[in-house]
């Protein structure tokens, strides 16, 4: 089954204690996408991967980190989490041909609550 | 900088009804535009997607459409039923810098038996 398999879906933290959520699609994807969704502003992007070792910042990627050293993973790193990172956190990916993202295909979610 | 507004924010409508959906962006230099669902608690799953150089897409009951030069995308849905209740989202695709995408806010509908 074509799916995006994020962990953990729910965890709850202190201020400082790095975390990292791991995010991972089995549809041999090239574009990968992380987002945070926050009451009243809705989904926005934190970092995308068009591919491997390619990653570029979405609209709001302070305070996080990625990696993408293979295809299939694509984890989001918290080095030093703040209360203000508690957020519900999507993964998505999608088949990218060209300049174009294509149908995105989202995880479950993860949500975050920093103390 | 890309700005994508969705009207209503909510929508309650009985059994039956045919809906439609708004969706608005200010910058028509887009890739393409796709319209998702997300259930409470769960993610987004893709509807349709239309290409910029499309004006239209259909899946089932659901029709899309696309006026990039007016910045507007519509979805409709026809003959509305309880498991349509969700909340609908649209995001836009830039085709120029970034390519990152632009979500609405979205419309909560509630779809009364």
């Amino acid at each position: 089954e074509a799916q995006v398999t994020q962990n953990p879906r729910y965890l709850i933290t202190v201020t400082g204690k790095k975390l990292t959520v791991t995010c991972s699609q089995n549809m041999n994807h090239e574009y990968m996408s992380w987002y945070r969704q926050d009451p009243g502003l809705g989904l926005r992007q934190i970092y995308y991967s068009m591919n491997v070792e390619v990653t570029d910042k979405g609209d709001v990627p302070e305070g996080y980190k990625v990696s993408r050293k293979e295809k299939r993973n694509f984890p989001l790193i918290l080095e030093s989490p703040s209360p203000n990172q508690t957020s519900l956190y999507f993964c998505a990916s999608s088949q990218a041909g060209g300049q174009n993202t294509g149908e995105l295909f989202f995880g479950e979610g993860s949500r975050l609550t920093v103390l | 900088k890309q700005e994508v507004t969705q009207i209503p924010a909510a929508l309650s409508v009985p059994e039956g009804e045919n809906l439609v959906l708004n969706c608005s962006f200010t910058d028509s230099a887009i890739y393409n535009l796709q319209w998702f669902r997300q259930d409470p608690g769960k993610g987004l799953t893709s509807l349709l997607l239309i290409q910029s150089s499309q004006r239209e897409q259909t899946s089932g009951r659901l029709n899309a459409s696309l006026d990039k030069s007016s910045g507007r995308s519509t979805l409709y849905i026809a003959a509305s039923q309880p498991g349509d209740s969700a909340t609908y989202l649209c995001a836009v695709a830039r085709r120029t810098g970034r390519r990152a995408l632009t979500f609405g806010s979205g419309t909560r509908l509630q779809v009364q038996p």
